[in-house]
Order: C-alpha cells, then structure tokens, then sequence
C-alpha cells in the first residue's frame, strides 16, 4: 500500500480481555515497529522486526503484550487480560531497513480504551 | 542508552512569525540521525526534517530548519513564517546507526512540545 496502514482505528475493551492490533507496513519494508503514546505523552518503544533477524522485544511492559509478524510482512501485536493502563495509542512504523538513517514512516495508529 | 529531552512543553507563535523548538539528546555514539515529527491532530506522525550527524551543515527543508551542534548535543528546530497549517505537536527523535549495538535502528522520542500557532 501507498502507507503503514493499521486496524482497527479505535478500539474500546473491557477489562480482562485479548485484544489484536494490526499493522501493515508499506510494501518492501523489512523494518516494523510498534511505539505506545500514553495520553498527552511521548512515544514509548515496544518492539523492533527487522527482516529474518529475532526480533528486539526489549520494550514490551509485560508478558501479557506480544507481537508478531508474518511473512516478514503483517504484524499483528497482541495485549491479553487488557487492563486500564493499557489505554493507550499504539502506533506502527516501517523503513526500508534498521539501518543508514532510512526514514521511519507511521501509520495513524490505534487508539485502545480499557473499560 | 540515549535520550532525548525537550525542554518546551508548550509553544506559540504568530503567524507569520518565527519560533524555535529546543531539542537535547544525551548518547555516547559517533554515528547517529537525528530527527523532528511533527503530529497534528489526526495522531499520523509526519517527518519535518532529519539531520546526519556525520554532516557539519544544518538541515533546511523549504520553512523548517536546524541547528545542530554536535558537540553541545543539541538539536533546535526553526519554523520560519509560521502558518496556522504548522500546528501539532512535535516530537524530537534520535536514531542510532551503531550496527550490533542494543539500539540500532530505534527511535528514541524526546516527550514533545505543542506548538500553538495564533492568527
């Protein structure tokens, strides 16, 4: 596609239940990132795919957030037994690759609310 | 590991006028790129401009510019002829180029200045 495209757009939940988020990254793309901005705050790293490589999970709160991408394509990060201070928007990013300052492109994001 | 400080929480500008938006980092690498998004409303993170740190010469994209001192670790972004179209949120953001290192490839975001732009 032309951008990062992401789904769903909003997405409210209750407290205690799985939710999936989806990115998929512009075509071509080896690099995928998935960011978290907390309300009225910064962008918060969560997690780093970069081609075949293991992916860098360092920034993931809990065991409760996952991520995965399929076919070095799609990614889809997973938060399960949601609580409230997951509300958040999460944001998606692709590039050409990790490297040699490649510009980093967003995707608009999705706004998660924990009920 | 790195970070990134904006001192700003919150700026404004006439239109028209002149603002400029500060922007430290603090890292121990040689190699790295240097970043301002802006964010309007619609959450979609927009790239302003970018800056090699290997490059003395301050980036210029037609309105926007930097100032960047290696050295002081310092990384200011210039809106000139501020329009109402410019405001957002604007985020800092360093990128490591240290392959092998812990944060090659990451963005690392500075918290964020809202640029307020009055008619």
């Amino acid at each position: 596609g032309a951008g990062v495209s992401q789904s769903p757009s909003n997405k409210v939940t209750e407290k205690g239940k799985d939710v999936e988020l989806r990115c998929d990254p512009i075509s071509g793309h080896t690099a995928l990132y998935w960011y978290r901005q907390s309300l009225g705050q910064g962008l918060e790293f969560l997690i780093y795919f970069q081609g075949n490589s293991a992916p860098d999970k360092s920034g993931l709160p809990s065991d409760r957030f996952s991520a995965e991408r399929t076919g070095g394509s799609v990614s889809t990060l997973t938060i399960q037994r949601t609580q409230q201070e997951d509300s958040a928007v999460y944001l998606c990013a692709s590039s050409l690759s990790g490297g040699r300052g490649n510009t980093i492109y967003f995707g608009e994001g999705s706004w998660l609310t924990v009920v | 590991a790195q970070t990134v400080t904006q001192s700003q929480p919150e700026m404004s500008v006439q239109e028209a006028e002149t603002v400029t938006l500060s922007c430290t980092y603090d890292t121990s690498e040689s190699d790295y790129y240097l970043f301002w998004y802006k964010q309007p409303p619609s959450r979609q993170m927009i790239l302003v401009i970018r800056q090699e740190a290997y490059k003395q010469q301050n980036a210029t994209e037609n309105r926007f510019s930097v100032n960047f001192q290696k050295a002081a670790k310092s990384f200011s972004l210039k809106i000139s002829d501020s329009q109402l179209g410019d405001a957002a949120m604007y985020f800092c953001a360093y990128r490591s180029d240290n392959a092998g290192g812990t944060s090659y490839g990451k963005l690392t975001f500075g918290q964020g200045t809202i640029l307020t732009v009055h008619p």
